[in-house]
């Protein structure tokens, strides 16, 4: 079985400060990990994924991610707050194995940005 | 390149109808899994479609039901529609490792009345 839990529903920070999203994971066997942005009435979209390689893995929109099997964590940062970085964000888990892929997302964190 | 692509966008059914959500994968995709997400929450996995065959089922039930064809295009049905069913659904095609990942549509937006 595999969980996730996002840690705070809601953040806000300041334009140009740094963003840090929390997320933990429970997974029995060595999961893959994702991080999903959803703007308003719209779908999910990829930021970046963990599937194995390295532990530090860089997204799109100036986006990263750190995986730390000893925390079982996989936070999301961002040096710099954008405006355009408000939205809902969501952390997801699957099982690699063929068969088994599918995703279990956290109740997502709700980023709002301070001008 | 087209991503995933979903229809309708909207609509509006009665309580104790029946629906069907349609899915067109991205190219080169050949899986299919369906997701629900309530207002306020993340997504529910609801069921996976990998060679027209269910291959995984969440927690949802015999309601929801699904369908794969051929070109890997899908359909969710939903039975005798409950309130309780209002809810964006995602439509997610995904490829095999090594090249693994998920690109979802945009999503269909039931209001049960």
């Amino acid at each position: 079985a595999q969980s996730v839990t996002q840690l705070g529903s809601h953040v806000s920070v300041s334009e140009g400060a740094l963003v840090l999203l929390r997320c933990n994971y429970s997974s029995s066997v060595p999961p893959y990990l994702f991080w999903y942005v959803q703007y308003p009435n719209q779908g999910l979209q990829l930021l970046l994924k963990y599937t194995s390689a390295a532990t530090l893995v860089k997204g799109i929109n100036g986006f990263e991610a750190e995986f730390k099997k000893s925390e079982t964590s996989f936070h999301l940062t961002k040096p710099s707050a954008h405006m355009s970085d408000a939205a809902e964000y969501f952390c997801a888990v699957s099982d690699p194995n063929f068969g088994n892929e599918k995703l279990t997302f956290g109740t997502g964190t709700r980023l709002t940005i301070i001008p | 390149d087209a991503g995933v692509t979903q229809s309708p966008t909207h609509l509006i059914k009665t309580r104790g109808q029946q629906v069907t959500l349609r899915c067109s994968p991205k190219s080169g995709h050949d899986t299919v899994s369906w997701y629900q997400q309530a207002l306020g929450q993340g997504p529910q996995f609801i069921f996976q479609y990998y060679e027209e065959e269910e291959r995984q089922r969440g927690n949802f039930p015999d309601r929801f039901s699904g369908h794969q064809f051929p070109n890997y295009s899908s359909e969710l049905n939903v039975n005798a529609l409950l309130l309780g069913d209002s809810a964006l659904y995602l439509c997610a095609s995904s490829s095999p490792p090594p090249n693994y990942g998920y690109t979802f549509g945009s999503g269909t937006r039931l209001t049960v009345v």
